[in-house]
């Protein structure tokens, strides 16, 4: 079965640094994976997805998510954090017929 | 505009009382899913629905019931509300299910309902 973990309930880091969330992912044959945001009060929204080819993926708002495959991860990650990334972010992969398996989320707060 | 949208977005109701929750989509998508999201558990699938007249349960289907009578819509229905399914509510839709690149998943902007 496919499944994805994302270990850190809650990520804190201060405005202009880098920041990383973290995903790791157990799937069969080839892995597609896949980034969503949820603002508050909104529904998730696409961020990014892995499907073949270079490990670094680009994405929407300036993210990107770098796909290691020795080490089962799909990290997210941003140069520079801004406030307005605060948000709930959840990394997700195909589960057959189900269309997509949803890791618990971890929420970003990006600190003045 | 592409969208997938949700009525009501918010619902106090108490239990035993019978509602439905509307979802629609302008994609033409094959299909379409009902998640509910609470803390810590993130997203877990309730129903989900390959085409007109195929629905299948999810992770979590007790006490829920769905159609897709129509493509556009997948109507989520809670025949007798319980307190435990007091939840958020999302609803989604993607051009094919299953494990393709093409998954990618819209989702509408979510149902907060109170079960009393």
């Amino acid at each position: 079965a496919q499944s994805v973990a994302q270990p850190e309930d809650q990520v804190n880091v201060a405005e202009g640094n880098p920041l990383t969330v973290k995903c790791t992912y157990s799937v069969s044959g080839n892995p597609y994976l896949f980034w969503y945001v949820q603002y508050p009060n909104r529904g998730l929204q696409f961020l990014l997805k892995y499907i073949t080819g270079d490990n670094l993926v680009k994405g929407s708002y300036g993210f990107e998510a770098e796909f290691n495959k020795s080490q089962t991860s799909f990290h997210l990650k941003k140069p520079s954090a801004l406030v307005s990334d605060s948000a709930l972010y959840f990394c997700a992969a195909p589960s057959g017929r189900r269309a997509l398996t949803f890791g618990s989320g971890t929420r970003l707060q990006v600190q003045p | 505009e592409a969208q997938v949208t949700q009525n009501p977005r918010y619902l106090i109701t108490v239990t035993g009382k019978k509602l439905t929750v509307t979802c629609s989509q302008n994609m033409n998508h094959e299909y379409m899913s009902w998640y509910r999201q609470d803390p810590g558990l993130g997203l877990r699938q309730i129903y989900y629905s390959m085409n007109v007249e195929v629905t299948d349960k999810g992770d979590v289907p007790e006490g829920y019931k769905v159609s897709r009578k129509e493509k556009r819509n997948f109507p989520l229905i809670l025949e007798s509300p319980s307190p435990n399914q007091t939840s958020l509510y999302f609803c989604a839709s993607s051009l094919r299910a299953g494990g393709t690149r093409d998954n990618e998943q819209f989702f509408g902007p979510g149902t907060r309902l109170t079960v009393l």
